[in-house]
């Protein structure tokens, strides 16, 4: 394991719900990512905290609402989601933030909005 | 900013043989180059990492990638394929050493015939 676990790791929502993302890192790290990884599309960068604070956002819609309480914890708060918002979400956990710092990955959650 | 692509969609070879995934990248810097493996279920593993040292670079599980700069590509290879090297394989560039946003490649699913 790499050191940064995510739960769920799956989950099914309605279009109304609520529902939360967790993210953990056991590595020390200063810096977390927020991914999408959509079906045959790159990933693509949501949000960036460094050391608690939101560095990027990166032309995500509202209804994903990030929380990074301290700099083991990442949350991705979700509402009223779209169903092509689907997709398997990543946390990433780096060092600092810089190009030569090694990002690790969790291993997802895969959502589904029905 | 940059860009990578990865040339092949999907790579199928035999047990025992050799495995090539070509990347190309485009950078306005001296680029970070990362080469990932996604098994199924499973979050982004580092497999290997360039940072401007050695060209040729050596990676985990018998992997290795060789930087050319006057092709601008950053292939990744690997002497002989084994069962468990079947997996989604992702190019990552980012750009100078400040800028922590990672380029990823669309990915190349290798698949492993016995």
């Amino acid at each position: 394991e790499t050191g940064v676990t995510q739960t769920p790791r799956h989950l099914v929502m309605g279009m109304t719900n609520k529902k939360s993302l967790k993210c953990e890192q056991h590595l020390g790290h200063n810096a977390m990512y927020w991914y999408k990884q959509s079906a045959k599309k790159p990933l693509e960068l949501m949000f960036v905290y460094s050391l608690e604070e939101r560095v990027e956002n990166n032309s995500v819609p509202s209804r994903f609402s990030p929380e990074c309480p301290n700099s083991s914890h990442l949350f991705l708060h979700l509402h009223t989601l779209q169903p092509e918002d689907s997709a398997l979400y990543l946390c990433a956990s780096s060092q600092d933030l810089g190009g030569r710092d090694i990002q690790y990955f969790g291993a997802g959650t895969r959502l589904s909005v029905l | 900013a940059q860009s990578v692509t990865q040339l092949d969609s999907h790579v199928s070879v035999s047990e025992g043989t050799p495995v090539l995934l070509r990347c190309n990248y485009s950078s306005s810097y001296s680029p970070s180059l990362f080469w990932y493996v996604q098994h199924p279920n499973k979050g982004l593993q580092l497999l290997l990492k360039y940072t401007s040292a050695a060209t040729l670079v050596k990676g985990i599980n018998g992997f290795e990638a060789e930087f050319k700069k006057s092709e601008t590509s950053f292939h990744l290879t690997k002497p002989s394929a084994h069962m468990s090297d079947a997996a989604e394989y992702f190019c990552v560039v980012s750009g100078n050493s400040n800028d922590y946003k990672l380029s990823f490649g669309a990915g190349t699913t290798v698949t492993v015939r016995a």
